[in-house]
């Protein structure tokens, strides 16, 4: 099976500094690749993805990029801010429909 | 428009009882799953189903667990003679095939065994 893992379970960031989560997986066959984030007492709530077909992936100041060499990807965050903390949870899939969840990564950003 | 919703969103109960927990998926969506969250954990998969195919049941931790999905569309996730150590949060999610694997979560049922 697949096995998905982050590199930090936690990261301090000050206000407007960059940031960067990593998340190795194990399967070669994975294609598919998600980052959600979990705000206290809600449910995850997606934010980007990429598929294995591209490199790099934007949206505002959020990108995730892979490495299908390293068997990693990461989450991008430019400019952080207050309401970026949370917990962040990278996934993969080599499937047309199951998951694998990483354990999460709590952000927290430093004013 | 509405997203993925679940209720109750707290349920507290006594060992050995039964327990019920609903999800109402986005409107169209034909994939349904349920995830566990343990506390300070990752999300556990337990059942995915799919239109009218048989679900795949392989994450259900024990035969205390079942899941059913009525007309394509609210799913019932059944804990029977409930342990301590089903205390968590249980995740549903929906998602509509066709357009990749993007998987909306609702707000979650958080689960107290007494």
């Amino acid at each position: 099976g697949e096995s998905v893992g982050l590199h930090l379970p936690t990261l301090s960031v000050q206000e407007g500094d960059n940031s960067i989560i990593n998340c190795a997986y194990s399967n070669s066959a994975s294609d598919y690749f998600i980052w959600y984030k979990q705000e206290s007492g809600k449910g995850p709530q997606f934010i980007i993805d990429i598929r294995s077909n591209v490199g790099e992936k934007k949206d505002q100041r959020i990108a995730v990029t892979l490495n299908k060499t390293a068997k990693h990807f990461s989450l991008h965050i430019t400019e952080t801010q207050p309401e970026d903390s949370a917990v962040y949870f990278c996934a993969a899939s080599s499937n047309d429909y199951k998951l694998s969840f990483g354990a999460g990564t709590t952000v927290t950003v430093r004013a | 428009g509405a997203g993925v919703s679940q209720s109750p969103s707290n349920k507290v109960t006594e060992k050995g009882k039964d327990v019920e927990l609903r999800c109402d998926p986005i409107s169209g969506h034909t994939a349904l799953y349920w995830y566990r969250q343990s506390l300070g954990q990752g999300l556990e998969f337990l059942i995915y189903f799919q239109g009218n195919s048989a679900p795949d049941k392989s994450g259900l931790p024990s035969d205390r667990f079942s899941a059913e999905r009525t007309g394509g569309s609210v799913s019932t996730l059944t804990i029977q003679r409930t342990q301590q150590e089903d205390s968590a949060v249980y995740l549903c999610a929906s998602r509509y095939r066709g357009q990749g694997d993007t998987q909306y979560f609702g707000p979650g049922t958080r689960l107290t065994v007494l």
